[in-house]
């Protein structure tokens, strides 16, 4: 079946520091992917996608490419900051089906 | 706009009594989807709906029920709850359009409902 497998958290980066979230994914046919985060006491929020091979998604500074030969959508921000203390859950939606597949989610803390 | 709206965000239950879970969206949304997160193991599907009157299991759906009578909400009953319940409930919804046969991708969710059987 279709999994998302995240790198293991909590990350914790000085303000200005570049992050790099790892993602990889295994799924039938050619599936959309996506990046959602968590605030404290938030429900997810949908961050950027990509829903083809070599799509780039970008939202807020933060990127992350669809990778198909490495089955990979690794997100990355150049200089993060408090503000982005968060969880990052990465995703995919395979197919036609609406059932959407997420990661165990990376708990990120950026500290001043 | 209001979005997606669940109540109540915050309940303590003892084991074996029931209690429904409310989700409503105002965005005319088609989908609509229950998911449990629990500590380090993301979300969880629980049950989800592609329109009125269609409900399907999706993985976890053991000890609870779904119901769909209109576009606008979705609750999720809980029979007979026990401590493995005891989690935090999202509501989400999505559109897809029966033209294009596919939706955007983008889920829509709520703040969320916690949840503590004792």
């Amino acid at each position: 079946g279709d999994s998302v497998t995240q790198m293991e958290g909590p990350v914790t980066l000085s303000e200005e520091a570049f992050l790099t979230i790892n993602c990889t994914y295994t799924a039938t046919g050619y599936p959309s992917l996506f990046w959602y985060v968590q605030y404290p006491g938030e429900g997810l929020q949908l961050l950027l996608k990509a829903t083809k091979a070599d799509d780039k998604g970008s939202n807020k500074g933060f990127e992350a490419t669809y990778r198909k030969e490495t089955t990979s959508f690794h997100l990355e921000k150049g200089s993060v900051q408090v503000s982005d203390s968060a969880v990052y859950f990465c995703a995919l939606r395979a197919g036609g089906y609406q059932k959407v597949t997420f990661g165990t989610g990376t708990k990120l803390q950026v500290i001043p | 706009n209001a979005g997606v709206t669940q109540t109540p965000k915050f309940r303590i239950l003892k084991i074996g009594q029931s209690m429904t879970l409310q989700c409503t969206q105002d965005m005319n949304h088609n989908y609509m989807y229950w998911y449990r997160q629990d500590p380090g193991m993301g979300l969880k599907l629980i049950y989800y709906s592609v329109g009125a009157g269609i409900t399907d299991k999706g993985e976890v759906p053991n000890g609870y029920n779904v119901s769909r009578s209109t576009t606008e909400d979705f609750p999720l009953r809980l029979e007979l709850a026990a401590p493995s319940q005891t989690s935090v409930y999202f509501c989400a919804s999505s559109y897809s359009s029966p033209r294009q046969g596919r939706n955007t991708g983008e889920l829509f969710f709520g703040e969320g409902s916690r949840l503590t059987v004792l």
